[in-house]
């Protein structure tokens, strides 16, 4: 069972260059979302997509754009990497909207120099 | 105040301790808690679902207070494998399902 996966699951940046991290999942579930995780800052919800078709802002939004292509993927895009953007990346998924809790990938460690 | 709050630790124990981590929440509305697990440079894994009856699984009980708003998690008879992060989670059952995370309480159980 392949569950969410990410990809790369390293990558690093130079300022002002762009890249898109790929997440999919192959449980069927509705609701997808991308976190960001910093030392003492906990996990920070960017985005998410509660159904296919639909995207909105988390918390931390700035700076990152996403597509939900279909019902499996659900990508997040730099559009101008900065070194605040330095972090681990995890996608998750759910069915029930959350209600039973999230799948996570297993992250993208991005270094932006 | 912080919607999800816990203690960070870190929490050093000896194998076959008993450790209890709490934490509370801030919005009375939440449906649903969690437990979950995180190891070094891992994603987080879900350890267990919170019930209001309270919920046993081997060696890990989760108790849930809802007049308090507050959640624990006992490991009984830690083992060097119980070494990770503890984040205790939240669903406040909004339309977009969103899940609030604690930041964490490092737990290390050494022999």
């Amino acid at each position: 069972n392949a569950g969410v996966t990410q990809t790369p699951k390293f990558q690093v940046l130079k300022t002002g260059q762009s890249m898109t991290l790929q997440c999919a999942q192959d449980m069927n579930h509705n609701s997808m979302y991308w976190y960001r995780q910093d030392p003492g800052m906990g996990l920070r919800l960017i985005y998410y997509s509660a159904s296919e078709g639909t995207t909105d802002k988390g918390e931390v939004p700035n700076g990152y754009n996403v597509s939900r292509l279909n019902k499996r993927e659900f990508s997040l895009r730099l559009e101008s990497a900065a070194p605040s953007q330095t972090s681990v990346y995890f996608c998750a998924s759910s069915e029930s909207a959350g209600l039973y809790g999230y799948t996570f990938g297993s992250g993208t460690r991005l270094t932006v120099v | 105040r912080k919607e999800v709050e816990q203690d960070p630790g870190p929490f050093n124990v000896p194998e076959g301790a008993t450790v209890a981590f709490n934490c509370t929440y801030s919005n009375s509305a939440s449906q649903s808690f969690f437990w979950y697990r995180q190891d070094c440079r891992k994603e987080p894994k879900l350890l267990m679902s919170v019930y209001s009856s309270g919920n046993e699984d081997g060696r890990f009980t989760a108790q849930l207070n809802r007049a308090s708003q507050y959640i624990s998690l006992l490991i009984r008879d830690s083992k060097l494998s119980d070494s990770a992060t503890y984040l205790c989670v939240v669903f406040r059952g909004t339309s977009y399902g969103k899940l609030t995370f604690g930041q964490g309480t490092i737990l290390t159980v050494h022999p």
